[in-house]
Formats: C-alpha cells, structure tokens, sequence
C-alpha cells in the first residue's frame, strides 16, 4: 500500500530554514509527481509546490515563491522541501501528497502523509 | 490565485442528505472544471473522496461510499458534493479543490456537524 512518511519538521525562528522530507514506499515513485501542501493551525489547505516525476518541472505557490525549493532523488525515493527566510505564518502542518493524473489532462492528489508540524516563533 | 468560496458550516441529521457548496470565482467556469473534493477528520491527514467532471465523466475514491456524489450548478458558477443517508461518521471538514493549470487551488472548506 502507499506509504508518504514526512520527517524534519521543529521549531525554528524567523528567517531562519529547514528541510522537510517525504519516504515514499508502495508505488513507483519515480513515475509520479509529487507535492507539498499545508495547513495553518485551525486554518484551511494550502498547495505549497509540484514537482514532476523526474523533476525537470517545478510550480511553486506565490506565498513560497523565492524562499522554499522543491526536490527529489528517486534513487532514494524520497521528496524534499527546503524552506529558508521562513516568517511566522509559515507555521503549518506540511503534507507531502502523490500526484495522480485524472480526466482531462487534470492533476490531483490521491495519497497524503501524516503531516510534519513546522513552527516559525522566537 | 483564484479563490473558490465554500460556507464555513453546515449541518443536518443522521440519515438526511447534506449539499456543500463550492462556488468559483466569476472568471473560472465551473463547466470546464473537474471539481475535487476531500475530507477530513481532526489529527488526520485529507482523504480523496471523488471528482465531479459531468455525469459521464466523475470518478469516485478508492473504497469511499456511493452515499458520496458529485453535481454541478453552472447558473450559479457552482460545484456541489451531496452526502446522502448522513452517518455520524461524516461528521468532519469537507474541502473542494480545481487545477486551473500550473497551480492547486482549495477551496476554505466546511465543516460538516452530524446533528
């Protein structure tokens, strides 16, 4: 079965970094692309970033555009997000999730992680 | 990024059907969209529940009820996800999303009370 295991998450300060990762297991990971999303404490779901199946495309959210990275290494199966100049209210649970292509050329997410809490405060 | 509007709260009954709502912003037409939707329980992760295209054309999640469907209502830019016979176990918060393309885009979800 899919298994997205995110780890990395803590406590840091602003503008400070971190990197978040994602084991991936059950499916082929190197055929998928992959995301990140989060979720604020009490707050909704935001789509973070995309990055395709061998990673030659990356999309990034505009509230993390120039700071966060997106990355892989299939050989590891393993996603990635690097987060520098993080601010406070990128303090969030941050979802890796499996893309999946649908009808009509439509992207969307089918599998999601546990999560991994990210807390930006001095 | 465009912002797809749904109402905070709603509720209804066990055994009663619930109708949430996902309207797009004016300069989206819902009519050339697939509507996703996801649900959520507190201290888990989403869980993909289907997509709505066209009665021809939707897509349900893996083991997910058929009490969970799909609609649309062009007239009012809208995508509807209807949960018929309501247990207490849909109790949760229900989120829409589209892929305009190059971005995701949810919707601020609802959060489903099972009365």
């Amino acid at each position: 079965q899919v298994q997205l295991v995110e780890s990395g998450g803590g406590v840091v300060q602003p503008g400070g970094s971190l990197r978040l990762s994602c084991a991936a297991s059950g499916f082929t990971f190197g055929n998928y692309g992959m995301h990140w999303v989060r979720q604020a404490p009490g707050k909704g779901l935001e789509w973070v970033a995309f990055i395709r199946h061998d990673g030659s495309i990356k999309y990034y959210g505009d509230s993390v555009k120039g700071r966060f990275t997106i990355s892989r290494d299939n050989s590891k199966n393993t996603l990635y997000l690097q987060m520098n100049s993080l601010r406070a209210e990128d303090t969030a649970v941050y979802y890796c999730a499996k893309d999946r292509l649908s009808s009509r050329g439509s992207y969307y997410f089918d599998y999601w992680g546990q999560g991994a809490l990210v807390t930006v405060s001095s | 990024q465009p912002v797809l509007t749904q109402p905070p709260s709603s509720s209804a009954s066990p055994g009663e059907s619930a109708r949430l709502t996902c309207t797009l912003p004016s300069d989206i037409n819902v009519g050339s969209h697939n509507i996703y939707w996801y649900q959520q329980k507190p201290g888990s992760p989403p869980r993909y529940l289907l997509y709505y295209y066209s009665d021809s054309d939707k897509g349900q999640g893996s083991g997910v009820p058929s009490r969970f469907s799909g609609s649309k209502d062009a007239s009012a830019n809208t995508g509807i996800l209807l949960i018929s016979g309501l247990q207490s176990e849909d109790e949760a918060d229900y989120y829409c999303m589209i892929w305009p393309g190059n971005v995701w885009v949810f919707g601020g979800g609802t959060k489903l009370t099972v009365l």
